[in-house]
């Protein structure tokens, strides 16, 4: 059964820092891995997908990474914000019929 | 993009009752829909997979007798919480597969947050 954890839980930073979050996997054959970003209350906004083939992914202050070997992928924000605050979960799909596993996310917040 | 929809974004309904939660896929046809739910503070936890056509395959551990779930047609899965406890609180999410070859792209709807007093 895949696991997916997210380190760390939570995160505070000062704004204008870049920062890295984590997520691993115990099982390699995946077929996506996606991060998203959830405000409280909210539903789920994603923000890079990449596919098992692909190592990276870019969006504006975004980048994500993805090492299948090792199990692991990262999500560097350049530059941040506080309204880069909110957790974020990346989630991993292990079938392509899009069944995915989430981590239990990491929560940013950005002081001003 | 493709966009999926949830309805109702919000629910508030006595014990007991049933409440029936709408998910469309907007502008792709989707034989695949997953349904997720959420507690506070806690990730999303994968209920069951919707397939037009066909019965439900539930998570274990989810009784499918109280999460009814069906898939009409191609854009519209519906999930029924039936004789809501307040325990069935939580935040529901559904999500439906865009089939783009290689490049499969998972949607995810807006949720909808159930509060059973």
């Amino acid at each position: 059964k895949q696991e997916v954890t997210q380190i760390p839980a939570a995160l505070s930073v000062p704004e204008g820092e870049n920062l890295v979050l984590n997520c691993s996997f115990t099982d390699s054959a995946i077929y996506n891995l996606q991060w998203f970003r959830q405000d409280p209350g909210k539903g789920l906004t994603s923000l890079l997908l990449i596919q098992s083939s692909q190592r990276e992914q870019t969006s504006g202050r975004l980048n994500a990474s993805l090492d299948k070997s090792s199990g692991r992928s990262t999500l560097y924000i350049a530059a941040s914000q506080p309204g880069d605050s909110a957790t974020y979960l990346c989630a991993v799909g292990y079938t392509n019929a899009g069944k995915s596993t989430f981590g239990d996310g990491t929560t940013l917040t950005v002081k001003p | 993009g493709a966009v999926v929809s949830q309805h109702p974004s919000w629910v508030i309904c006595k014990s007991g009752t049933s409440v029936k939660i709408e998910c469309r896929s907007l502008d792709f046809q989707a034989t695949t829909m997953f349904w997720y739910r959420q507690f506070p503070k806690q990730s999303l936890m994968l209920m069951a997979t919707s397939n037009e056509g066909s019965k439900a395959t539930y998570e274990q551990g989810v009784e499918k007798d109280k999460f009814l779930i069906n898939h009409a047609s191609l854009t519209l899965s519906t999930l029924t919480v039936t004789s809501a406890h307040p325990e069935d609180s939580s935040f529901y999410i559904c999500s439906a597969t865009r089939l783009q070859g290689p490049t499969d792209t998972q949607y995810f709807g807006p949720g909808t947050r159930l509060t059973v007093l």
